[in-house]
């Protein structure tokens, strides 16, 4: 595609729902990188993947966090039994590869806000 | 593990020179780059380095110095559109861990 997507743009859930979060990455990007930004806050790192594969899953904050990439392509990621301090925008970025002088392209996000 | 560290607000007055710092501690590293975030929009690239030295593209510039683990970027003639967010990433072993971001207030 033209840039990178995200779906849903918003997502209001209640607290202990699932939620799976969606991103569709430029197309031939093989690196795909999951960030988390509280209102006013950095990027916080979550995971990234080469390909279909996670080489740093380090940055989950729980284990209610999980993702996965499917055909090099699209990367879901899932949060289980949501929490309120859950509540912020999900930034997935893409680029085509993970190595040196890569720009990352980002999608707009997801705002997810658990009530 | 990777950490950076940058001012976390600047203002300035329009058309004057910022400078926003960034260090950082990692291993395995590749380089730096600087990204931008207006309100309520994704982050965009500005720039990368991974060589010591000045890149310049523009009006904006970036330095870095690997033996001091440290870079900056320099925005120079800053204008009202510039007011955003800055945020340094460093490229190592994880790529792409971002600094918590600079926020750039340009003021009349």
């Amino acid at each position: 595609g033209a840039g990178v997507s995200q779906s849903p743009s918003n997502k209001v859930t209640e607290k202990g729902k699932d939620v799976e979060l969606r991103c569709d990455p430029i197309s031939g990007h093989t690196a795909l990188y999951w960030y988390r930004q509280s209102l006013g806050q950095g990027l916080e790192f979550l995971i990234y993947f080469q390909g279909n594969s996670a080489p740093d899953k380090s940055g989950l904050p729980s284990d209610r966090f999980s993702a996965e990439r499917t055909g090099g392509s699209v990367s879901t990621l899932t949060i289980q039994r949501t929490q309120q301090e859950d509540s912020a925008v999900y930034l997935c970025a893409s680029s085509l590869g993970s190595g040196m002088n890569t720009e990352a392209f980002f999608g707009q996000g997801t705002r997810l806000t658990v009530v | 593990g990777q950490s950076l560290e940058q001012p976390s607000e600047v203002t300035a007055v329009e058309g004057a020179i910022v400078q926003i710092n960034c260090t950082y501690q990692t291993s395995g590293f590749y380089g730096l780059s600087w990204y931008q975030q207006h309100d309520g929009g994704a982050p965009t690239f500005l720039s990368y380095n991974g060589l010591d030295g000045l890149e310049e593209t523009g009006r904006f510039s970036s330095f870095l110095s690997r033996s001091d683990s440290y870079g900056y970027l320099l925005l120079q003639e800053i204008q009202m559109k510039d007011s955003a967010s800055y945020f340094c990433a460093i490229s190592g072993n994880t790529p792409l861990v971002f600094g918590k971001g600079t926020r750039l207030s340009v003021i009349a």
